[in-house]
């Protein structure tokens, strides 16, 4: 695609259920990452895949998190057992291979209630 | 442990005015530098990215310096418009290939 697309924009859960939420990278780029951002703050890096495989998963911040990316392609984020400081906006990021230029999606907004 | 620092976390300009914005970092040895740009509940726009061996990059009325060795770089914005107004972050690469972001400067350029 044209760019990194993120899917649903805005979502909003019940404190304890469980969400998805989707990235679709720029077509060729081998490298995906994840990031969450709360207000006022820098994104904070959550996890980085190289192809199929999570290279780098040491910023997720509990076993409630979980991020998978089956064909080298399109990432999807889990969240279980949802909390209300889980709420932020999350952040979906592509680039070429590791090192290069990052692009990012519009994020999806997040927010446990 | 990488520590970026962006000042002011504020600033408000009239339009037409040139401004700097700074970046500031704690460990040199980094593979690049980038420059982004966030409207308001949006995702980031990349702005400029600068190889750690490059000292700077223009972009139209955009300007990125790099300096590793005192640990800081700028972001210069010419002719500030309206349209300038958003929050920008710097972000580096030091190579652990996720970029460590600082807090941004909200920019807010007056007509």
């Amino acid at each position: 695609g044209a760019g990194v697309s993120q899917t649903p924009s805005n979502k909003v859960t019940e404190k304890g259920k469980y969400v998805e939420l989707r990235c679709d990278p720029i077509s060729g780029h081998t490298a995906l990452y994840w990031y969450r951002q709360s207000l006022g703050q820098g994104p904070e890096f959550l996890i980085y895949f190289q192809g199929t495989g999570a290279a780098d998963d040491s910023g997720l911040p509990n076993d409630r998190f979980f991020a998978v990316r089956p064909e080298g392609s399109v990432s999807t984020l889990k969240i279980q057992r949802t909390e209300r400081g889980d709420s932020a906006m999350y952040l979906c990021a592509s680039s070429f291979q590791a090192n290069t230029e990052a692009f990012f999606g519009q994020g999806t907004r997040l927010t446990v209630v | 442990k990488q520590e970026v620092t962006q000042i002011p976390a504020a600033l408000s300009v009239p339009e037409g005015e040139n401004l700097v914005l700074n970046c500031s970092f704690t460990d040199s040895a980094i593979y690049n530098l980038q420059w982004f740009r966030q409207d308001p509940g949006k995702g980031l726009t990349s702005l400029l990215l600068i190889q750690s061996s490059q000292r700077e990059q223009t972009s139209g009325r955009l300007n990125a310096s790099l300096d590793k060795s005192s640990g800081r770089s700028t972001l210069y914005i010419a002719a500030s418009q309206p349209g300038d107004s958003a929050t920008y972050l710097c972000a580096l690469d030091t190579g652990r290939r996720a970029l460590t972001f600082g807090s941004g400067t909200r920019l807010q350029v007056q007509p």
